[in-house]
């Protein structure tokens, strides 16, 4: 059973709307969680991460929420950008093992 | 320029000739990884190395092999492939000890087993 989810396999935005991604949890030792994009051929890149000690971070356009006690995630990109157009998948760690569960992805197209 | 490295980027083969997917970093990182992606299912690790000589199983180890002989190398390994193995692979590579870290990524190599 996965124990990271992304229930949305896609979502369409509008260039300047926010876009929301969102991902569940189950395992509740998990307590990192990270947000990588991927571009088709290519590798996932690194976007943004959170601690379980944070309800939220920001950096620039991203800002990822969490909510420990429903054991949800979510990205927000504000304003969205076609560049933003890509997966996005979303990851959780447990400190002990520093092993990585990634969800199923988010495919995002933001049109012009 | 920092990266990870892998090869061949795609690959076509027939069920049961062996094969070898390389994977090479540049970081100095200890901590390597390989990972499937498959549509719907994410990335599953398939093995990890915390260090030289140190391998480990990851969720879906099953048919696959790795060594870790030198700290930028980590091949992959499919001694008999079959078909349920055709997915993208992606090798990755961290520093570990620092707590929680964000992986990088290679490029992927997409196999095709027939």
């Amino acid at each position: 059973d996965q124990q990271v989810k992304q229930n949305s396999p896609s979502l369409s935005v509008q260039e300047g709307r926010i876009s929301i991604l969102n991902c569940d949890y189950t395992n509740s030792m998990f307590d990192y969680f990270l947000w990588y994009k991927k571009y088709p051929a290519e590798g996932p890149t690194f976007l943004i991460s959170i601690s379980s000690i944070k309800d939220k971070n920001e950096d620039g356009r991203f800002t990822v929420f969490l909510n420990k006690s429903a054991k949800h995630l979510s990205l927000h990109i504000v304003p969205s950008q076609p560049g933003d157009s890509a997966v996005y998948f979303c990851a959780a760690s447990a400190r002990v093992g520093n092993m990585l569960t990634f969800g199923g992805g988010t495919r995002l197209m933001v049109k012009p | 320029e920092a990266q990870v490295t892998q090869n061949p980027r795609y690959l076509i083969t027939v069920t049961g000739k062996k094969l070898t997917v390389t994977c090479s970093q540049n970081m100095n990182h200890e901590y390597m990884s390989w990972y499937r992606q498959d549509p719907g299912l994410g990335l599953r690790q398939i093995y990890y190395s915390m260090n030289v000589e140190v391998t480990d199983k990851g969720d879906v180890p099953e048919g696959y092999k790795v060594s870790r002989k030198e700290k930028r190398n980590f091949p992959l390994i499919l001694e008999s492939p079959s078909p349920n193995q055709t997915s993208l692979y992606f090798c990755a590579s961290k520093l570990p000890g620092q707590g929680p870290s964000p992986l990088h990524f290679g490029n992927g190599t997409r196999l095709t087993v027939t």
